[in-house]
């Protein structure tokens, strides 16, 4: 199975402050098709997780363009230019190149400073 | 407007069964996977099951097989997971979603597996 490591756990960011979450994969998440399929998702405390960006750089209708994706290969970021209230939550990465099993990262909890 | 709509979460006892369900509205049901997620408490989210459009290939995380089985119904736009032999740590907040890329979710049904 692929292993998808995040890194912080934890981003303490104070507003209006930039935020950037690691995403590494065990393997290339290039599929045969040229296409890597690395999502994010957010979840916000008492709801459920939403999708932020697929396909490593692609925002979902609805996502503020401070929301950003980028990478390739093993390595993939998503970043936040300027923290709001509303972005506290639990990122995580889901790689779906190499499935099943489909598999996620374990979670970075966004909190204010 | 997109909306799955679980059902069916409860209380049961190890070794207990249960159907959990998820109904769909809003877009062609029959166009799309669908896969089930779960969040126990205090971890994070797991890959459960997918199924494909015309329920015809069926996947499961390794820890679920031969115990869960997904299916689903195009003429009732819905999606089922039935859940045998539960054990404690199936204990968690299952979601369904749309698709291998998970682009809706629904609000969730809390399963609770306890003696």
């Amino acid at each position: 199975d692929v292993v998808m490591t995040q890194s912080p756990l934890s981003l303490p960011v104070t507003l209006g402050q930039p935020a950037s979450i690691s995403c590494r994969s065990s393997q290339s998440l290039v599929s045969s098709d040229g296409n890597s399929y690395l999502h994010w998702f957010q979840q916000r405390p008492g709801q459920s997780p939403r999708r932020l960006i697929y396909k490593v750089s692609n925002r979902d209708s609805g996502v503020p363009d401070r929301f950003s994706g980028s990478g390739s290969g093993t390595d993939f970021t998503l970043k936040i230019s300027r923290v709001e209230a509303e972005d506290v939550g639990v990122y995580y990465c889901m790689q779906g190149t190499h499935w099943p099993p489909y598999t996620f990262g374990q979670g970075t909890k966004l909190e204010i400073k | 407007e997109v909306q799955l709509v679980e059902s069916g979460g409860d209380l049961v006892q190890p070794g207990g069964s249960l159907r959990v369900s998820c109904a769909a509205s809003g877009f062609t049901f029959s166009d799309y996977s669908m896969t089930w997620v779960r969040r126990a408490p205090g971890k994070g989210l797991e890959w459960v099951a997918n199924i494909n459009r015309d329920g015809s290939e069926k996947y499961y995380v390794d820890s679920v097989k031969g115990r869960f089985a997904i299916s689903r119904d195009n003429a009732k736009n819905s999606v089922s997971l039935q859940m045998n032999s539960l054990r404690a740590d199936d204990t968690a907040v299952y979601y369904c979603a749309t698709g291998r890329s998970l682009s809706y979710w629904g609000q969730g049904t809390l399963v609770t597996v306890s003696s």
